[in-house]
């Protein structure tokens, strides 16, 4: 299988709890992206990196979040002191990193994190 | 105000019947890009057309076909000959901005159609 892969699919954790998750690119993409899904919504766009570089951080990236492509391969998605407003799908997605806005992007399957 | 709005909750379609999903969007960069993607319930997103602003021609890819009206700002997702297995949320997606690499890199989704098809 050469598409996104994500782990672990699945995450429950406790409240106040630090959680970590895995992404691994499509091999020969540049960009990465990291989103946010809750329940009955459209994912939210969290950050992106291009190769190692870490490009862009929505709002929606507070401190108890950080993440990370040290090697310019895979990606951690790191979130600290978890609280239950973190429950959602947690979804990455690469891209070629093209010139110009078709640049597509291919999602994983995602990690769904329940915080207790 | 919303950037992508899909006013469609969720649709009923026969098996074999033609549906138009609606999506309309909200810019005012003249260079933008619309995306349509089909989540079924396993999660994963799944890439299904593009249309470029620019793009004079209606973007197709096998049964999808995108109804692009620039005027009225809406991108609707065309299936054909509906079949069971497009039974799935349906989300249109935008990036805005500037072409270039480091631009607008962001897609702003919708909040999705749920389409079930009927045998």
């Amino acid at each position: 299988d050469t598409g996104v892969s994500q782990d672990p699919r699945h995450k429950i954790t406790k409240r106040g709890q630090n959680v970590t998750f895995r992404c691994d690119p499509i091999s020969e993409h540049n960009r990465l992206y990291w989103y946010r899904q809750t329940l009955g919504q459209g994912p939210e766009f969290l950050t992106y990196f291009q190769n190692e570089a870490q490009l862009e951080k929505s709002r929606l990236l507070s401190d108890r979040f950080s993440a990370e492509r040290p090697k310019g391969s895979f990606s951690t998605l790191e979130i600290q002191r978890t609280e239950q407003g973190d429950s959602a799908m947690y979804l990455c997605a690469s891209s070629l990193g093209l010139a110009g806005l078709k640049d597509t992007q291919y999602f994983g399957p995602g990690t769904r994190l329940t915080v207790l | 105000a919303q950037k992508i709005t899909q006013t469609q909750p969720g649709m009923f379609v026969q098996e074999k019947e033609a549906v138009t999903l609606d999506c309309t969007y909200d810019t005012s960069d003249q260079s933008y890009g619309l995306f349509w993607y089909k989540q079924p319930s396993s999660g994963e997103m799944i890439f299904l057309i593009y249309q470029g602003s620019y793009d004079e021609q209606n973007a197709t890819e096998g049964r999808y076909s995108l109804n692009f009206q620039k005027a009225r700002k809406s991108a609707n997702l065309v299936i054909s000959a509906s079949q069971l297995g497009d039974s799935a949320m349906y989300f249109c997606a935008m990036r805005e901005g500037h072409i270039s690499n480091f631009g607008n890199e962001k897609l702003t989704f919708g909040t999705g159609t749920r389409l079930t098809i009927i045998p």
